[in-house]
């Protein structure tokens, strides 16, 4: 059965803080992403790579990195952490060309700056 | 500038009656639709998706229907089950082999019992 983990399910951080969000796929799959959803804003796309140390902004990149080191890890780092980062964060992967087009979600990390 | 809509956040429908979800898309380059389910903490789900070389795909109790003239989708649903509630969300690709996905904003499916 295909897997993307997401390390941490809940968060609770500090304004200021450093933030690693940690994902890993065991499908070896080419490309990962990392989204976030909001309430009316649906899910948008933060960062996404399609190969190790690649990476392509997304919508919505200001105030995050990446960091593909691995093919089947994806970091989200946020450097300096602020309550308008409060939201829930989806990794998902998916492989080279166009296929289904299907996205393989995590379960998500539900981040909270106080 | 949301190149992907759903005008309608929540629906709600009797079990065993029809449920139709509408997206609407603004970017001509889009070429291939999807339709996601998510239920509380956890992440989306494939359901069903089209290519604009058709017009319609059925799977199941699931179908979806593409209008390219304007740029419209909706996914159809018979007959609805409790089971079914969730967040429905389109979405939408171009060209591209990273296969980037831009979504809509969701619908809150209820069926009621």
């Amino acid at each position: 059965d295909v897997k993307v983990t997401q390390s941490s399910r809940y968060l609770v951080k500090r304004t200021g803080e450093k933030v690693f969000l940690e994902c890993v796929q065991d499908m070896d799959h080419e490309n990962m992403f990392w989204y976030r959803q909001d309430p009316g804003l649906g899910l948008r796309l933060i960062y996404f790579s399609y190969d190790v140390k690649m990476k392509e902004k997304g919508d919505i990149p200001e105030g995050y990195s990446v960091s593909r080191e691995k093919k089947e890890r994806f970091s989200l780092i946020l450097e300096s952490a602020s309550t308008n980062q409060t939201s829930m964060y989806l990794c998902a992967s998916s492989p080279p060309g166009r296929g289904t087009g299907e996205l393989f979600f995590g379960e998500g990390s539900r981040l909270t700056v106080l | 500038d949301q190149q992907v809509k759903q005008n309608s956040p929540s629906l709600s429908v009797q079990e065993g009656r029809i449920s139709i979800l509408n997206c609407d898309y603004t970017n001509s380059m889009f070429d291939y639709f999807l339709w996601y389910k998510k239920y509380p903490a956890e992440g989306p789900t494939f359901l069903i998706s089209i290519s604009s070389i058709k017009d319609k795909n059925e799977d199941g109790r699931f179908t979806v229907f593409l209008n390219k003239s304007a740029k419209h989708l909706s996914l159809h649903i018979v007959p609805s089950q409790p089971g079914d509630s969730a967040v429905y969300f389109c979405a939408a690709s171009g060209s591209g082999s990273a296969r980037q996905l831009t979504f809509g904003s969701g619908t809150q499916l209820t069926v009621l019992p």
